[in-house]
């Protein structure tokens, strides 16, 4: 089993479209969650941050952990072909440097 | 200043060649990392630089070998490349030598090995 799971996807939607990007973790060590954008041919680029349970918003981006069920989410509202791009969930222990990845999930939305 | 800068941005490179890549950050970041993508996979860390100290991925082999000659500077030296060596080369680094606070990645070097 993998430490992080993520639905590669594609995923494609419309314009102004809920964009809804999930993942699950098994490690229970597991403290600190990230949401990265990449754009083709691009490095990855830092969208969310958050080591608590709860909702944290950034403008259009809701970032979402449940630790309890060892799940987190990221919310696109009002999407713009401009989203279009891999995102990555990335986990950090506690007391490790490690960035563990999911596969990434490719999100193409449509004008 | 809040970017990662890798160079070059692509690279091409026989078997028998010798090559590095470099990479240089100028947000006082105390960690820095390596990290090889294949297409449509994510990032694999290769080795990871934090206070100095280098920790490397027991899978990694040996024609890579990282060098960091400063706290902004860190390079990464190929010799006797094989053809699935070729992919992006990422570099990021980290404000937290722990990695809390996310990492900031550069653009990559592309490396097609011939």
């Amino acid at each position: 089993q993998k430490e992080v799971e993520q639905d590669p996807g594609p995923l494609s939607v419309p314009e102004g479209a809920i964009v809804s990007l999930n993942c699950t973790y098994s490690n229970s060590a597991f403290q600190y969650f990230m949401w990265y954008r990449q754009y083709s041919r691009k490095g990855p680029e830092l969208l969310m941050y958050t080591y608590s349970s709860g909702n944290k918003e950034d403008g259009r981006f809701t970032a979402q952990v449940d630790k309890s069920s060892k799940y987190i989410s990221l919310f696109i509202r009002d999407s713009q072909p401009s989203d279009s791009a891999t995102y990555l969930c990335a986990i950090v222990e506690t007391s490790g440097s490690r960035l563990t990845f999911g596969e990434g999930t490719q999100l193409t939305v449509n004008p | 200043d809040t970017e990662v800068t890798q160079t070059p941005k692509h690279l091409v490179m026989g078997m028998t060649n010798k090559k590095s890549l470099k990479c240089e950050q100028h947000m006082g970041h105390r960690a820095m990392y390596w990290y090889k993508q294949k297409a449509k996979k994510p990032p694999e860390l290769m080795f990871v630089y934090s206070y100095e100290k280098l920790s490397i991925n027991e899978s990694v082999p040996s024609r890579f070998s990282p060098e960091c000659p400063n706290s902004s500077l860190l390079n990464l030296h190929l010799h006797a490349l094989q053809p699935e060596d070729s992919a992006l080369y990422l570099c990021a680094s980290s404000q937290a030598a722990q990695g809390h606070y996310g990492y900031t990645f550069g653009s990559g070097t592309r490396l097609t090995v011939v």
